[in-house]
């Protein structure tokens, strides 16, 4: 099993551009979630998803958008890159059992100049 | 609501010396209470979790963790630390009604050789 492999690993946009970040998970998990880490700020959720073609928004969900078409697949769209959304993005999934850890991928280093 | 605070952003300590990284929780319901590490520049990875009955939870590379009810706390503790310990650690909570996980800022471990 690769477990939750995510791309790109870094990234730098320029103001105003979009862009995807993909995240894919090959452990049959239902849930699905979407993080970003700042210094000093601990993970923080963008968006979560329950199952395939169920979503919904986390804490800092302004900027992003999520889908859920497969059970494989949660890529995050970033539209309108601004700088403010400097972070790294961590993509976990879970199995449906309600005590399961998350797994987490390795994350995506983006930078908005 | 849930929350988690870790009161200590480091932690030093000298090799073979005991470690502990404190947390403390707040749930409106009973927590599924979780402890993660990162090394730099890599994703979390899981160490162990508590979800009912010992209170003293064992997980991997020698780490453990005590639950203690009455004071909201979860803190993770090593008898002997290694130099390979130094790591950014994550304790984290989840209302067993929740989908969601709440982390932790985190607590940079260092421990000199």
């Amino acid at each position: 099993n690769a477990g939750v492999t995510q791309t790109p690993k870094f990234r730098i946009l320029k103001i105003g551009q979009s862009m995807t970040l993909q995240c894919t998970q090959d452990m049959n998990h239902n849930y699905m979630y979407w993080y970003r880490q700042d210094p000093g700020m601990g993970l923080k959720l963008i968006y979560y998803s329950v199952g395939a073609g169920i979503t919904d928004k986390g804490e800092v969900p302004n900027g992003y958008n999520v889908s859920r078409s497969t059970t494989e697949d949660f890529p995050l769209r970033l539209e309108l890159a601004a700088p403010s959304q400097t972070s790294v993005y961590f993509c976990a999934s879970r199995g449906l059992a309600s005590h399961n850890e998350q797994f987490f991928g390795p994350g995506t280093r983006l930078t908005v100049l | 609501a849930q929350s988690v605070a870790q009161p200590e952003d480091q932690v030093n300590v000298a090799e073979g010396n005991p470690l502990t990284v404190k947390c403390t929780y707040s749930v409106s319901g009973n927590p599924y209470l979780f402890w993660y590490v990162q090394y730099p520049n890599r994703g979390l990875q899981f160490l162990l979790k508590y979800i009912t009955g010992d209170n003293l939870v064992k997980g991997s590379y020698g780490f453990e963790a005590e639950f203690n009810k009455s004071q909201t706390s979860f803190h993770l503790k090593k008898p002997s630390a290694l130099v390979s310990d130094s790591a950014l650690y994550f304790c984290a909570v989840r209302d067993r009604a929740d989908y969601k996980l709440s982390f932790g800022a985190g607590t940079t471990v260092t421990v000199r050789a």
